[in-house]
């Protein structure tokens, strides 16, 4: 069984830039979380994707977006980045109406920082 | 809106002594509970969860039982080790409301030294 990956592993970019972020969720699973994590904080929920379409979403402004394919893979996309935007980004697969339901596999996250 | 609050840490303690760790949650209905371990470096995992009150979970040594009249979910352990030296998430995530959003405390810093 194959656990959540995440690419890349960390990444530097200037503010005003875009950046994506990679997610391929666990072996099984068809539902995808993404979270901020600012430094010395917890995760915040940024929002949820099943069967490729958005079902859920935090306190975030649009230029935070997503994508899931197919194979339940998925991206993070921010556009127009801040100083702010500086964190570890996790992503979280789980199976929607599994056993486990609502139980979340965390990657090892990406590390993002914005100068 | 669903919360978590933790005692703030970090806490320090030496190998062997008794571990708690204190959360509490308001939500509405019956979340479920779940406590994360974040060790340096890395993603969260996964520790022990609970899914209606007084549930016990139980993982690696470490125990939490679901306070539905206290609404808390405290972790304790009873012997510590160097090895559990990490970052402690307490968090819950709801049953209904059509998607699995999960909310964390801010996170507890355990250090345990030799």
């Amino acid at each position: 069984e194959t656990g959540v990956t995440q690419s890349p592993t960390h990444l530097i970019k200037t503010r005003g830039q875009q950046v994506t972020l990679r997610c391929s969720s666990q072996s099984g699973h068809n539902t995808v979380s993404w979270y901020q994590q600012a430094l010395g904080q917890g995760p915040q929920f940024i929002f949820q994707y099943y069967r490729e379409e958005e079902n859920g979403r935090g306190n975030f402004p649009p230029r935070f977006s997503g994508l899931q394919f197919p194979n339940y893979s998925s991206e993070l996309n921010v556009n127009a980045l801040e100083l702010d935007d500086s964190a570890l980004y996790l992503c979280a697969s789980s199976l929607e109406g599994g056993s486990h339901y609502n139980e979340q596999f965390f990657g090892p996250g990406t590390r993002l920082t914005v100068l | 809106g669903n919360s978590v609050t933790q005692m703030e840490g970090p806490v320090t303690l030496s190998e062997e002594a008794f571990l708690t760790i204190n959360c509490t949650y308001t939500a509405t209905g019956y979340p479920s509970l779940f406590w994360y371990v974040q060790y340096p470096g890395e993603g969260l995992q996964l520790l022990l969860k609970a899914t209606k009150a007084d549930d016990k979970g139980s993982n690696k040594g470490f125990e939490a039982t679901y306070r539905k009249e206290t609404t808390s979910f405290h972790l304790e352990k009873g012997s510590v080790q160097v090895s559990d030296s990490a970052v402690y998430f307490c968090a819950l995530s709801p049953i209904s409301g059509g998607y699995q959003k999960v909310t964390f405390g801010t996170g507890t810093k355990l250090q345990v030294i030799p």
